[in-house]
């Protein structure tokens, strides 16, 4: 149980085009989701939270018009990088949570832009 | 201000070697302390969640306890495959804070 997809696993794309990653819980619906990134040898940092049909809450930094969020139903929530340039390319997570505190994590996406 | 730190940063174990991992915290209104294993190219796997001071958990070769100041996970007897980095996590207001992680070698 609690399984979470993401989808893809890996995408190249060129400066300045725009990319979606799909983040979808399995068998559990997801009352948040949250998305992370993650750079070589360091930890997890937050970039949003999303609830499903509200706006996605983002951390201190992120930029929203860059990391655009929807959270369109209780087992799918995407992540669009808009306009990405190299500095974007990085690991990017999803977890989602249903009524307790786990958050339960995909398999990430990493993300190359050239 | 909320805070984790993990130690130590890296740990190279023989096979067969017990040892623990140690997290120590700081976090007005503790809501859970998550501890995942997490391999190269992943995304974290979920282990364990600790709720009060006194609690203890077990799953295979991995034991986590609770302080009112840290965690401990300690590792009985590890093979090669439980080499990963283990995160250690705590949620106050619904986020986790992360450690940063202490990366497990078991060498054979």
């Amino acid at each position: 149980g609690a399984v979470v997809s993401q989808h893809p696993s890996r995408v190249i794309c060129k400066s300045g085009t725009s990319v979606k990653i799909e983040c979808r819980s399995l068998d559990f619906q997801a009352t948040t989701m949250f998305w992370y990134r993650q750079f070589p040898k360091q930890s997890l940092m937050l970039m949003a939270t999303s609830n499903e049909g509200s706006k996605a809450t983002y951390e201190q930094g992120v930029e929203k018009d860059k990391f655009l969020i929807n959270h369109a139903s209780l087992t799918l929530s995407t992540l669009t990088v808009t306009s990405a340039h190299p500095e974007d390319s990085s690991f990017y997570i999803c977890s989602a949570r249903a009524q307790g505190h786990e958050q339960y994590f995909g398999p990430g996406t990493r993300l190359t832009v050239t | 201000e909320d805070q984790v730190t993990q130690s130590p940063e890296a740990l190279r174990l023989q096979e067969g070697e017990s040892s623990s991992l140690n997290c120590s915290y700081t976090v007005s209104g503790l809501r859970g302390l998550f501890w995942y294993r997490q391999d190269p190219g992943k995304g974290p796997e979920f282990l364990f969640t600790l709720y009060s001071a006194g609690e203890e958990k077990e799953k295979e070769r991995l034991k986590a306890t609770l302080t009112k100041k840290e965690s401990f996970l300690h590792i009985t007897a590890p093979k090669p495959e439980d080499s990963a980095t283990y995160l250690c996590a705590v949620s106050n207001t619904g986020k986790l804070i992360f450690g940063q992680g202490t990366t497990l070698q078991v060498k054979p």
